[in-house]
C-alpha cells in the first residue's frame, strides 16, 4: 500500500514564528487531506488538496503530485495551533492512509 | 453543516459486555467510515460502507461488527473486546467518490477493562 511520511516528527514553537511541515508520499494520489487534531480527539479539516495551492487564513498548503510531496504552512503561530498534524492521501477508492503525523507545540 | 455525530464520547466495559458506538450525520453523504486510533498514533481504518453497503472490511476481527441501518447512522458493535481495543474510535463520512473530502466525528473513547 502507499506509505506516508511526516516530517518533522515534533515541533516547539515561540508564538507568533513561522513554520512549514512536510508530507511525502510513495504514488499517485486522487485526495490529499490535512488534519488538525485537537487535545480533545476531533480531527479538523484544514485542506482537501490534492494538488496546486490554497489559503485559509494564516495557514496554507502546496501539494505538488508530480513530485509526490505536500507542504504546510503556518504563519504568525497562535498557542491554539498547538496539536498534532496529519496530512493523509487516498491512491484508489475512498481509503485513507494516514502519516505519523507532526505534534506541535507553541509557547506563550 | 459539516457536522459528524458520535455517542457515547466515553465508554467504559468489560470483556465480557456488548456495547455500540453511534455515528451520525445529516449532509447527504453516501459514504461512512469507521477509524481506529491508539495513543500517540494515526488513524487507521476499519471499515467503509458506501451506499448502505459494506465495501472495505480492513481484517477487522470479527469481535468488532458495523452496521449501517440507513444513510445518515453508522453503527459499531462491541462484543467480547480485549484489553489492547481500548482506543479513541473515530466515524467520518463524504460523498460518494474518490476525490471527496472526509468528515469527522469527536470520536468515542474506549477503555477495556
Amino acid at each position: 500500500g502507499i506509505q506516508v511520511e511526516q516530517s518533522p516528527p515534533d515541533l516547539i514553537l515561540q508564538e507568533g514564528a513561522n513554520s512549514t511541515l512536510r508530507c511525502n508520499f510513495s504514488d499517485s494520489v486522487n485526495n490529499l487531506q490535512w488534519f488538525h487534531q485537537n487535545p480533545w480527539g476531533q480531527l479538523i479539516n484544514l485542506f482537501y488538496i490534492p494538488s496546486g495551492t490554497k489559503q485559509n487564513g494564516r495557514l496554507s498548503a502546496t501539494t505538488v503530485a508530480t513530485e509526490r510531496y505536500s507542504l504546510l504552512y503556518i504563519s504568525s503561530s497562535q498557542t491554539t495551533d498547538s496539536g498534532v498534524y496529519f496530512c493523509a492521501v487516498s491512491a484508489a477508492g475512498n481509503k485513507l492512509t494516514f502519516g505519523g503525523g507532526t505534534r506541535v507545540l507553541v509557547k506563550p | 453543516d459539516t457536522e459528524v455525530t458520535q455517542t457515547p464520547k466515553h465508554l467504559v466495559m468489560g470483556m465480557t459486555n456488548k456495547k455500540s458506538l453511534k455515528c451520525e450525520q445529516h449532509m447527504g453523504h453516501r459514504a461512512m467510515y469507521w477509524y481506529k486510533q491508539k495513543a500517540k498514533k494515526p488513524p487507521e481504518l476499519m471499515f467503509v460502507y458506501s451506499y448502505e453497503k459494506l465495501s472495505i472490511n480492513e481484517s477487522v476481527p470479527s469481535r468488532f461488527s458495523p452496521e449501517c441501518p440507513n444513510s445518515s447512522l453508522l453503527n459499531l458493535h462491541l462484543h467480547a473486546l480485549q484489553p489492547e481495543d481500548s482506543a479513541l474510535y473515530l466515524c467520518a463520512s463524504s460523498q460518494e467518490g474518490r476525490k471527496e473530502t472526509q468528515y469527522f466525528g469527536p470520536g468515542t473513547r474506549l477503555l477495556v477493562l
